[in-house]
């Protein structure tokens, strides 16, 4: 069966530090990876997704990036962050453009 | 542009009651729509789905009714648990990506 990792749960960071954020997906090969971002009580926003190694889709300009160096693992960075991008982060893979199965999460805030 | 939203931001229901969550949208294109549930801290998690080319699919508990003339979607749970206490969200897919909704709460009282 597949899983669907992401690391850390939780990370609490200060303005204007570097962020990396870490998914992961086990069973499945070449799956489509998405990042998106919720705020509190709010619904999902797409940020990013990959439809394979290197290929990355942004949804949204902003201060933050995503790379997928092997087919099963997505990264979401920031080299500088900023007070809005505090949020809980979620990972999510799917075998095509439809379902689309969610990470457990990161919450992040930055003071 | 196109867009999925619920009618009802909270609901509130008595344990063993049946509960419907809402959903319009308004792009004609969609053909495949999901239900998702998410709990207080945790990521979404998948309920049950419904393509274009059906009105009615039930899954343990659950029913999903898709009224394509007037762009509607519905959730339907029945006898509601206190473990159901959670967010529900419906998306769909018509193009590359999925299209939130914002939400509804459902609230489960013993």
């Amino acid at each position: 069966s597949q899983t669907i990792h992401q690391w850390p749960a939780t990370l609490v960071q200060p303005v204007g530090s570097p962020l990396s954020l870490e998914c992961t997906v086990e069973g499945t090969s070449n799956p489509n990876l998405y990042w998106y971002r919720q705020a509190a009580g709010r619904g999902l926003q797409l940020l990013f997704y990959s439809v394979g190694i290197g290929q990355i889709s942004s949804e949204v300009p902003q201060n933050l990036s995503a790379s997928r160096p092997q087919d099963r693992q997505f990264i979401l960075s920031s080299k500088k962050l900023l007070l809005s991008d505090s949020g809980f982060y979620l990972c999510a893979w799917g075998a095509s453009t439809d379902t689309q199965y969610f990470g457990p999460g990161t919450r992040l805030t930055v003071l | 542009g196109e867009s999925v939203g619920l009618h009802l931001p909270t609901l509130s229901v008595q344990e063993g009651d049946n509960s419907i969550i809402n959903c319009a949208y308004s792009n004609s294109a969609s053909d495949y729509f999901i239900w998702y549930k998410q709990e207080s801290g945790k990521g979404p998690q998948f309920i049950i789905d419904i393509r274009s080319n059906m009105d009615k699919r039930q899954g343990q508990r659950v029913t999903v009714l898709l009224n394509k003339t007037v762009k509607h979607l519905s959730l339907q749970i029945a006898a509601t648990q206190p473990g159901d206490s959670a967010v529900y969200f419906c998306a769909e897919t018509g193009y590359s990506t999925l299209t939130f909704g914002k939400g509804t709460m459902l609230l489960v009282s013993p």
